[in-house]
């Protein structure tokens, strides 16, 4: 069965603190994705990688950053988090060679700034 | 670019045929639509997917007219466990520099 896991379900942090989401798949995947998800605004993409050390900026990579040291680990960092950036984060993978090819999701993390 | 539009919300009743609609005007040569459906507190899953005219699946069917501006995702016969945000998804084709673009979600509630 295939599986991607999210270090935390629920993450509360204060503003100015650095923050890391940690993201792992153990189907082999190449591609892995960050997304933020927003009341109204659906998904919108952060980042996405499409191989170990490669990265891809989405469509709000403002404040944030990632790294991707192994194939199957992702990590999401918030250099110094604001308020504005508390929202569910939800990781994904997918398997090449098309990047809308099924992804698949993690269970997300809930992350409040204070 | 493209931009997805989907409803805000939707309901119907068990046993009935749900068909959701997304608007995609400025969808780009090599783009894909993909649909999505998510539970509270859970990721999305992928439903299905298609490029043009009609794909059909075990759990759902997606039309694709000629113009490929729209989609129409089909839920034959819905139970209560059916009710979920449903996402369609357009892009990830080079022509739109790969760029992946989600509408806003649809809520889907069946009522007994």
């Amino acid at each position: 069965d295939v599986k991607v896991t999210q270090s935390s379900r629920y993450l509360v942090k204060r503003t100015g603190e650095k923050v890391f989401l940690e993201c792992v798949q153990d189907m082999d995947h190449e591609n892995m994705f960050w997304y933020r998800q927003d009341p109204g605004l659906g998904l919108r993409l952060i980042y996405f990688s499409y191989d170990v050390k490669m990265k891809e900026k989405g469509d709000i990579p403002e404040g944030y950053s990632v790294s991707r040291e192994k194939k199957e680990r992702f990590s999401l960092i918030l250099e110094s988090a604001s308020t504005n950036q508390t929202s569910m984060y939800l990781c994904a993978s997918s398997h090449p060679p098309s990047i809308n090819y099924e992804q698949y999701f993690g269970p997300g993390t809930r992350l409040t700034v204070t | 670019l493209a931009k997805t539009t989907q409803p805000i919300s939707m309901d119907s009743y068990e046993g009935q045929e749900v068909n959701i609609t997304c608007s995609h005007n400025n969808i780009a040569t090599n783009d894909y639509i993909t649909w999505y459906q998510q539970f509270p507190s859970q990721g999305p899953r992928f439903i299905i997917q298609g490029y043009k005219t009609k794909v059909t699946n075990e759990v759902a069917s997606l039309f694709i007219p000629a113009d490929r501006k729209s989609s129409t995702l089909s839920l034959p016969r819905v139970s209560l466990s059916d009710t979920a945000v449903y996402y369609c998804l357009v892009g990830g084709g080079m022509d739109s520099n790969y760029q992946l673009i989600w509408g806003a979600g649809t809520k889907l509630i069946i009522k007994p």
